[in-house]
């Protein structure tokens, strides 16, 4: 079965460093989206992606994020320098459409820790 | 803006047992409802959609239900299992794209 796959499973960094997180969505799909969830905490949503462009993102997701589709399979998730409370685990999902049927399919998931 | 409250939020039942998990949401304008099973580490799986126009879902022993006018949403799992431990989360599709989710209840059996 289809599934979408993460790298790496943990990341550790510096604080101030930059890093990006990579996800695979299924391969037909065309809706992709970026949560995280803080540990202990619910999980929230980033961003959404469709047609290389952002079609809706959250308060969280300031100008300290950014999200590419640099192929044809790869999409990926950048902090361009990381603060403590960037903390979580992220998860990248991703849907063949956007309807009232549609399914979020998760991966599962990259931590990041920030020390 | 829609919140979402599961209860409770821990539970442990013995095996065999019927159980419910409760999910609440604010805002009755909702596009559709996900139950997750989240497993200790691991990402997320789906178990059950319910499109907003919908009552209930099943499959396999569970069964999901959606009062939509009341902002509630129950699972029901019978005959619980030990495989069945991990924590239960739901979602609300709310707009075009984005899921709303709760706390989870973390559900435990005991053999």
């Amino acid at each position: 079965e289809p599934e979408v796959t993460q790298t790496p499973s943990h990341q550790v960094t510096q604080m101030g460093q930059e890093v990006i997180l990579r996800c695979v969505p299924i391969s037909n799909h065309l809706y992709f989206y970026w949560y995280r969830q803080i540990l202990g905490q619910k999980v929230e949503f980033l961003v959404s992606f469709y047609n290389n462009e952002i079609s809706e993102k959250s308060e969280i997701f300031d100008d300290q994020f950014s999200v590419e589709r640099p192929d044809g399979s790869n999409f990926t998730l950048k902090i361009r320098s990381t603060k403590l409370e960037d903390s979580a685990m992220y998860f990248c999902a991703s849907s063949a459409v956007v309807s009232r049927t549609d399914t979020q399919y998760f991966g599962p998931g990259t931590r990041l820790t920030v020390l | 803006k829609q919140e979402v409250t599961q209860i409770p939020a821990a539970l442990s039942v013995p095996e065999g047992e019927n159980l419910v998990l409760n999910c609440s949401f604010t805002d009755s304008a909702i596009y559709n409802l996900q139950w997750f099973r989240q497993d200790p580490g691991k990402g997320l799986t789906s178990l059950l959609l319910i499109q907003s126009s919908q009552r209930e879902q099943t499959s396999g022993r569970l069964n999901a239900s959606l009062d939509k006018s009341s902002g509630r949403s129950t699972l029901y799992i019978a005959a619980s299992q030990p495989g069945d431990s991990a924590t239960y989360l739901c979602a609300v599709r709310q707009g075009a794209q984005k899921l709303v989710f709760g706390q989870g209840t973390r559900l435990t059996i005991n053999p």
